[in-house]
């Protein structure tokens, strides 16, 4: 399968500073790309939708301006959390897809815990 | 809004036997099917996708699809504690604003012991 990567694997920030986490496509072109969090033992939870070029869609209830999503290129996306609090703090999940496929391959998470 | 319902589980079976995963979805139109696989504290992995009727097999896994009963299931043979994972179902969005979008049932908690 395709390989997504993330970076940083895990974060610890103070309150009120800024965290930018890199979703990468190593081998193939995605046009789409998609950002998830997850809480212990939870559901996924869709927060937006990123497509080259253009503005992210975000889910209801995700706040814009304070998870900015950027994607320049075909193979990175960045998302940054703005003025983090500990209530952001949670496993951070990217996925990709391909110009011509459905499927969608995620990256390996990474784990920001805010103090 | 496309629903995707699994059962939580937790799905307990012995080693070397056969697992079997199910879900069904809301939307008839649905196309596309995909099965994750979830360990603890890691990101899903993409371990079978399946467009068309019938059986689809790749290794111990078989995905099975059912459009008229709006259903789809994973088989795992011969399983091993290494399959202990929670496996997610998920269906693709396949037109205007939920294109590409996947909707994921809550998974199946599975456990394979020795």
């Amino acid at each position: 399968g395709a390989v997504v990567s993330q970076h940083p694997s895990r974060v610890i920030c103070k309150s009120g500073t800024s965290v930018k986490i890199e979703c990468r496509s190593l081998d193939f072109q995605a046009t789409t790309m998609f950002w998830y969090r997850q809480f212990p033992k939870k559901s996924l939870m869709l927060m937006a939708t990123s497509n080259e070029g253009s503005k992210a869609t975000y889910e209801q209830g995700v706040e814009k301006d304070k998870f900015l999503i950027n994607h320049a290129s075909l193979t990175l996306s960045t998302l940054t959390v703005t003025s983090a609090h500990p209530e952001d703090s949670s496993f951070y999940i990217c996925s990709a897809k391909g110009v011509s496929s459905y499927e969608q391959y995620f990256g390996p998470g990474t784990r920001l815990t805010v103090t | 809004q496309k629903e995707v319902e699994q059962n939580s589980g937790p799905l307990s079976v012995p080693e070397g036997a056969i697992a079997s995963l199910n879900c069904t979805y809301s939307d008839r139109g649905s196309q596309s099917f995909f099965w994750y696989r979830q360990y603890s504290g890691k990101s899903p992995e993409l371990i079978m996708f399946i467009y068309s009727n019938g059986d689809k097999e790749d290794g111990r896994f078989t995905a099975q699809l059912n459009k008229a009963s709006q259903y789809v299931s994973l088989l795992i043979r011969d399983s091993q504690p290494s399959d202990s994972a929670t496996y997610l179902c998920a269906v693709i969005g396949d037109r205007g604003s939920t294109l590409g979008r996947l909707y994921f049932g809550r998974g199946t908690q599975l456990t394979v012991w020795p």
